[in-house]
């Protein structure tokens, strides 16, 4: 089975704060991870989805980072706005085709 | 821009009723997913469909659940008989391929009384 950790829970920023969160896994046999965003009461936009055999992914403002080996990703948000308000989920594989979820860092950006 | 669409929007049901909640992924993708999301916690995987059956299933995907992909363009979720901790939402997801980026629809509130 495939732990999902994401850290921090929280976050509150004031707007134009560069920031990372973070999220780990136990099995590294992954073939991706995607990171998604998820607004109160609403459903899962992608954000990036980064393949095991990259380090990194760009999306505007948004950097994702994958190292295998330590079960590792980070999600950087570059001067981060009130717009990026929301919660931030990171998602692995494991064996074919199922996915695990982590819980979730929920950031506020204060204007 | 192509999207997953889902339907009913919100769903309430009395307890041991069969519900039913549908799907159309985008229509070039070959892989489809249902999860659920229990008020304040964790996506939780449900079940993965490719080539017209289930690829991956969860423990929480037990005999009272069922997918279908009945003709070429939906795919819905059966919950035989409904208990109230089937209470969540229920998030349908594809994917063109199983390394590609899923896409979410926007969820089915089910509450179970």
């Amino acid at each position: 089975k495939q732990e999902v950790t994401q850290i921090p829970a929280a976050l509150s920023v004031p707007e134009g704060e560069n920031l990372v969160l973070n999220c780990s896994f136990t099995d590294s046999a992954i073939y991706n991870l995607q990171w998604f965003r998820q607004d109160p009461g609403k459903g899962l936009t992608s954000l990036l989805l980064i393949q095991s055999s990259q380090r990194e992914q760009t999306s505007g403002r948004l950097n994702a980072s994958l190292d295998k080996s330590s079960g590792r990703s980070t999600l950087y948000i570059a001067a981060s706005q009130p717009g990026d308000s929301a919660t931030y989920l990171c998602a692995v594989p494991y064996n074919f085709n199922r996915f695990y979820f982590g819980s979730g860092t929920k950031l506020n950006v204060k204007p | 821009e192509p999207e997953v669409t889902q339907t009913p929007s919100h769903q309430v049901t009395q307890m041991g009723q069969e519900v039913i909640l549908r799907c159309v992924p985008i229509s070039n993708h070959l892989y489809f997913y249902w999860y659920r999301q229990i008020l304040g916690q964790k996506v939780e995987f449900l079940v993965s469909f490719y080539n017209n059956e289930i690829s991956e299933k969860s423990e929480i995907f037990d005999d009272q659940f069922s997918v279908e992909r009945p003709d070429g363009s939906n795919f819905t979720l059966k919950i035989r008989s409904t208990k109230l901790e089937d209470s969540a939402m229920y998030f349908c997801a594809s994917s063109g391929a199983r390394e590609e980026t899923q896409y979410f629809g926007p969820g089915t509130r089910l509450l179970v009384l």
